[in-house]
């Protein structure tokens, strides 16, 4: 069964930065391509960031490029997002996502983590 | 950038059938993917390419597209059916994913 398990949210000041973790089982963690999906209330689904299998290639959002980075361990199974330079428009529920294949380019997700709740306030 | 338009709420009889569209220029060109989201739970793919279903998924889930807007479909709608339904394409303008702002489906 595939199985995505976010941590590392919390609440952060204006400025300051944070480590995201998704802990991945099930599967074949290095087949496939993996992604950051944040939810807001007033703003929907946005799609985050994304990064291959082999990690070769990584994409960014334009809200989040330059202050975000997305890298992953596949000896452990392990998704990361990198986030410095918090806004409070950062605020959000962020989900790991399974790509279906090892690249992510005009693919989709198939499997989603339940979310680790990111606060950014004073 | 792209952008998909979907109704905000959908509201039909159980037993009955729901249609929720999902509008975006020439989406027909494009494979769209259908995302239920119900409360404090993570976003389940019902349909891909616009009429695949995953396994697991009952029948009662249809998609199609053509035009200028996409239609999931559900048919002889339950209780437990009730949730955020979410549409999705790939922007090739941008390379990036971009989703619908979701349109919640309630059984009277």
């Amino acid at each position: 069964e595939v199985q995505l398990l976010e941590s590392g949210g919390g609440l952060v000041q204006p400025g300051g930065s944070l480590r995201l973790s998704c802990a991945a089982s099930g599967f074949n963690f290095r087949s496939y391509a993996m992604s950051w999906v944040r939810q807001t209330p007033g703003k929907g689904l946005e799609w985050v960031s994304a990064i291959s299998g082999s990690s070769y290639n990584t994409d960014y959002g334009d809200s989040v490029k330059g202050r975000f980075t997305i890298s992953r361990d596949n000896s452990k199974y392990t998704l990361y997002l990198h986030m410095n330079s918090l806004r409070a428009d950062d605020t959000a529920l962020y989900y790991c996502a399974r790509y279906r294949g090892s690249g992510y380019y005009s693919d989709f997700f198939d499997y989603w983590g339940q979310g680790t709740l990111v606060t950014v306030s004073s | 950038s792209y952008e998909l338009t979907q109704p905000p709420s959908v509201s039909v009889a159980p037993g009955q059938t729901a249609k929720i569209t999902c509008g975006g220029n020439s989406i027909g060109r494009k494979n769209v993917q259908w995302f239920q989201q119900k409360p404090g739970q993570a976003p389940v793919l019902v349909v891909y390419d616009d009429s695949e279903r995953p396994s697991g998924i009952p029948e009662r889930f249809s998609g199609s597209n053509s035009g200028g807007s996409a239609t999931l479909t559900v048919s002889r709608v339950e209780a437990g059916d009730e949730a955020d339904y979410y549409c999705q394409v790939w922007d090739s303008d941008s390379d990036h994913p971009v989703f619908g702002g979701g349109t919640t489906l309630t059984a009277l």
